[in-house]
């Protein structure tokens, strides 16, 4: 079966820096995706950023960018210049490429953000 | 374009009642998943449900819970004989398809359960 598992309960950093998130998973599929969601305190699961598997390149949007690690089967979150609304719980999820039925999410992340 | 809308927003129920926790997918999507989030937990799947057919309940409680997707209408989930251990928020996704999808599942905004 598989799991993702992201083992930092709390992270912190002060704005304008950069801070990494992680995320491990385990899969004996090869193809398949991730993704990054962020969860403020109003609940919305807003996603942050996704990576596919058979793409060696590592994704980015803006401000944040992932470091896929496949053999590894790593998948961390480096959010670069921190703002104060970057405070959130962060998770990791992954779906099977050939059945979207569920995602399955690691047990999160809360980070804060000091001015 | 609207996207997944959830209802209601937060629910309040005594132990023993009966919770409907309705879902409409966005516009053109005919995929809809429910996932529930306990206190500092993650999302854990439910159940996968396609127009009238349910794909994948292997998450759901074998008591007490079920879910539907009519033909028309949104989708329900339904909680009978609600319990304290029932409170959690319970989020909705929806995407157009369920095979190879480039997209992710788009999620609803969670319904917040509160057993008294």
């Amino acid at each position: 079966a598989q799991t993702v598992t992201q083992s930092q309960p709390e992270m912190s950093v002060q704005e304008a820096e950069t801070v990494t998130l992680s995320c491990t998973y385990d899969t004996s599929e090869s193809d398949y995706y991730l993704f990054w969601y962020k969860q403020p305190p109003s609940r919305q699961m807003i996603l942050v950023i996704r990576q596919e598997a058979y793409k060696q390149q590592n994704a980015t949007e803006n401000r944040f960018s992932v470091n896929f690690q496949k053999a590894a089967k790593s998948f961390s979150l480096k959010i670069s210049d921190s703002q104060l609304g970057d405070a959130a719980m962060y998770f990791c999820a992954y779906l099977p490429r050939e059945r979207t039925d569920k995602l399955i999410f690691g047990t999160g992340t809360r980070l804060q953000v000091f001015p | 374009n609207a996207g997944v809308m959830q209802n209601p927003r937060h629910l309040v129920r005594r132990r023993g009642q009966e919770a409907r926790l309705r879902c409409s997918p966005m516009k053109g999507h005919s995929h809809v998943y429910w996932y529930r989030q306990l206190p500092e937990e993650g999302l854990k799947f439910m159940v996968y449900l396609q127009k009238e057919n349910i794909i994948d309940e292997s998450g759901m409680p074998k008591e007490r819970f079920s879910a539907e997707f009519p033909k028309e209408g949104p989708s329900i989930l339904r909680i009978q004989q609600v319990v304290r251990g029932d409170s959690a928020a319970y989020f909705c996704a929806s995407s157009p398809q369920g095979q190879g999808e480039d997209q992710p599942q788009h999620f609803g905004d969670g319904t917040r359960l509160s057993i008294l």
